[in-house]
């Protein structure tokens, strides 16, 4: 039972490029979620989802496209990377309702030269 | 406005101390609340989760007071393998996939 796993763990990119990350649950979770860190600050949600096929914006969206082909997965795209993007990216897996709390994958450290 | 407003710290300690954490939430309607801890460089992990009658695990314990929108963690007898950085997490009530999280609170114990 691995959890939440995310790949990769490091990544540098430059200005333009594109990429997307992978998040993965053995939970069988319906909920999924990305959230980006920065210094200072506490977790944004940048997307997340409440089941396969559906996905939804959260706080910080913009630059980035989500996708939810499988229950297991939630794949985050960085269509052209800016140096604002440079971040810790964790993605996280829940069950869906109240109460419930979130489980987190290892992050991946994202920097935008 | 935060949703959630935690003091950033650090609160320096010396082992066998006792520490306490607020942690303020703008959302009357928010109905889960949890503590989180954090190593650095690693992902957040749950501490506890807090209920309305408050609740302790071994040398923690958490307090709800919805009259004024706070949660606390209560730390006794700190160890050094303590230090970390404490997130305080709110779940919004009207959407309950939706948490909200604190910059965290970052905890040093000292020898």
């Amino acid at each position: 039972n691995a959890g939440v796993t995310q790949t990769p763990k490091f990544r540098v990119l430059k200005t333009g490029q594109s990429m997307t990350l992978l998040c993965a649950q053995d939970m069988n979770h319906e909920y999924m979620y990305w959230y980006r860190q920065d210094p200072g600050m506490g977790l944004r949600l940048i997307h997340y989802s409440v089941g396969e096929g559906t996905t939804a914006k959260g706080e910080v969206p913009d630059g980035y496209n989500v996708s939810r082909l499988k229950k297991q997965n939630f794949l985050l795209g960085l269509e052209s990377a800016a140096p604002s993007q440079t971040s810790v990216y964790f993605c996280a897996s829940s069950s869906a309702g109240q109460g419930y709390e979130q489980y987190f994958g290892p992050g991946t450290r994202l920097t935008v030269t | 406005r935060k949703e959630v407003e935690q003091d950033p710290g650090p609160f320096n300690v010396p082992e066998g101390a006792t520490v306490a954490f607020n942690c303020t939430y703008s959302n009357s309607a928010s109905q889960s609340f949890f503590w989180y801890r954090q190593d650095c460089r690693k992902e957040p992990k749950l501490l506890m989760s807090v209920y309305s009658s408050g609740n302790e695990d071994g040398r923690f314990t958490a307090q709800l007071n919805r009259a004024s929108q706070y949660i606390s963690l209560l730390i006794r007898d700190s160890k050094l393998s303590d230090s970390a950085t404490y997130l305080c997490v709110v779940n919004e009530g009207h959407n309950f996939n939706k948490f909200y999280f604190g910059s965290g609170t970052k905890l040093n114990v000292k020898p």
